[in-house]
């Protein structure tokens, strides 16, 4: 099976960039995509196909894919960005979601 | 603006059968534009795919539970539905249903419904 890593957490005080990594083998041979979730709520795509925004998104979500690591960018943290992100990619036919990374805005 | 709802018991037993629906509206689960999936988390845990469906009654599941999975579709209520056997205390979780923007190998979840909290136990 294929396995994606991310950080457990990471801390950005308000008005910096947070980066978040994703690792995979040959990861940037996928395409992938970046889910938020906020306590108590279902996740909502940020960023898909490495480095798209969906309507509505902030131009502060930003993505690359490169190798064998994908990594999320929001530039200017707000309190809103705090959740929980997942990255996500497809093995064949089957989803794959990264282990998940806690944003804290400090 | 196409909305998806869960549904269904709260409970199951251990060795039953989970059986849960997904209403969807603003949308007809009939397009050939959508896949349409289950996904589930565990408490303080990452997301976990269940699998998909797509009009035609092709559906594919993650290899870890395909032999327990049934995914189905009622067009007459648009709605689809996962069936889950055999269950045991590691299926307790908050299930998803969503759809996905195609069957391509870059296939976004780009609608979610709610979730549905579901526990094992006797």
């Amino acid at each position: 099976s294929y396995d994606l890593t991310q950080p457990p957490s990471v801390s950005v005080s308000p008005g910096q960039t947070a980066s978040i990594t994703c690792s995979g083998d040959k990861l940037g041979e996928k395409y992938v995509c970046w889910y938020q979730q906020k306590p108590g709520q279902s996740p909502v795509v940020v960023i898909y196909q490495d480095l798209k925004r969906p309507s509505g998104i902030p131009e502060r979500f930003s993505g690359s894919n490169s190798g064998n690591t994908a990594t999320l960018t929001i530039s200017e943290t707000q309190a809103m960005d705090e959740a929980d992100y997942y990255c996500q990619v497809w093995d064949s036919i089957t989803a794959v979601f990264g282990t998940g990374t806690k944003v804290t805005v400090l | 603006q196409v909305q998806l709802q869960e549904s269904g018991p709260g409970l199951v037993k251990p060795s039953e059968t989970l059986s849960l629906t997904c209403a969807v509206s603003g949308g007809s689960i009939s397009s050939r534009s959508y896949y349409w999936s289950w996904i589930r988390q565990s408490a303080g845990k990452g997301l976990e795919y269940i699998g998909r469906i797509y009009i035609s009654g092709s559906t594919d599941c993650n290899p870890s539970l395909r032999s327990r999975v049934t995914i189905s579709l009622d067009t007459s209520k648009n709605q689809l539905s996962l069936k889950l056997s055999s269950v045991t205390a590691a299926d307790t979780a908050i299930y998803y249903c969503a759809r996905l923007d195609s069957g391509s190998y870059h296939a976004t979840f780009d609608h979610w419904g709610q979730g549905t909290l579901v526990t094992v136990s006797s």
